[in-house]
């Protein structure tokens, strides 16, 4: 069965602060694909990062960044110096290959709000 | 280009009365999605389709339908409405196949109160 959990349901830090945010992830298959959503206070879902299981090169963009990590079984999201526009909701997703349905699997987000 | 295209954006129904919610997307994905986001909850899996004439059902699919006549259409019909059904409903498509498992791209969201 495939799973993602964010135990971490609502996250406050100050502006500039750097912020992490966890995602771990079940799954038996072997090829598969982990991305990171924002949904800021507007409501739409804005993508990120997806990430097939082949690769476990960290990745920068900017003021984020992600670590994957097979051996944890974890994808977990770095904000850097963070701002009052990083507030949104973040989700951490798991995507099954194509012949399996294609489905994906959400954890249950975690809020983040930057104080200025 | 337009992506992934959703209405209404907002509706109220009264209890019992159907509506359908419309969604339409220009990319050529073959795989498409229908979400529900009840308030301060994740997302959760309603229908699915993995193209043109092929449906399947997700985590939650009492209480709708749906149908995929084109590649480009997935309309997703409320029948008999109840207050359960109030939430935000978004649809989204990915890429799939060959190319393996492409991100999901979102409309904008449909907020249905009834």
């Amino acid at each position: 069965a495939q799973k993602v959990t964010q135990a971490q349901t609502e996250i406050s830090v100050v502006e500039k602060e750097d912020v992490t945010l966890d995602c771990v992830y079940e799954t038996r298959d072997t090829t598969y694909y982990l991305f990171w959503y924002k949904q800021p206070p507007s409501g739409e879902l804005v993508f990120l990062i997806r990430r097939n299981s082949f690769d476990e090169q960290n990745e920068i963009s900017g003021r984020y960044s992600w670590n994957f990590q097979k051996s944890t079984s974890s994808f977990n999201f770095t904000i850097t110096a963070s701002q009052v526009v990083d507030s949104a909701v973040y989700f951490c997703a798991l995507g099954r290959r194509p012949n399996t349905g294609n489905q994906f699997y959400f954890g249950t987000g975690t809020s983040l709000t930057v104080i200025p | 280009n337009a992506g992934v295209t959703q209405t209404p954006k907002f509706r109220i129904l009264k209890i019992g009365q159907s509506m359908t919610l419309q969604c339409t997307q220009d990319m050529n994905h073959n795989y498409m999605y229908w979400y529900r986001q009840d308030p301060g909850m994740g997302l959760k899996l309603i229908y699915y389709s993995v193209g043109a004439g092929i449906t399947d059902k997700g985590e939650v699919p009492n209480g709708y339908n749906v149908s995929r006549s084109t590649t480009e259409d997935f309309p997703l019909r409320l029948e008999l409405a109840a207050p359960s059904q109030t939430s935000v409903y978004f649809c989204a498509s990915s890429y799939g196949k060959g190319q393996g498992t492409g991100e999901l791209f979102f409309g904008e969201g449909s907020r249905l109160t009834v």
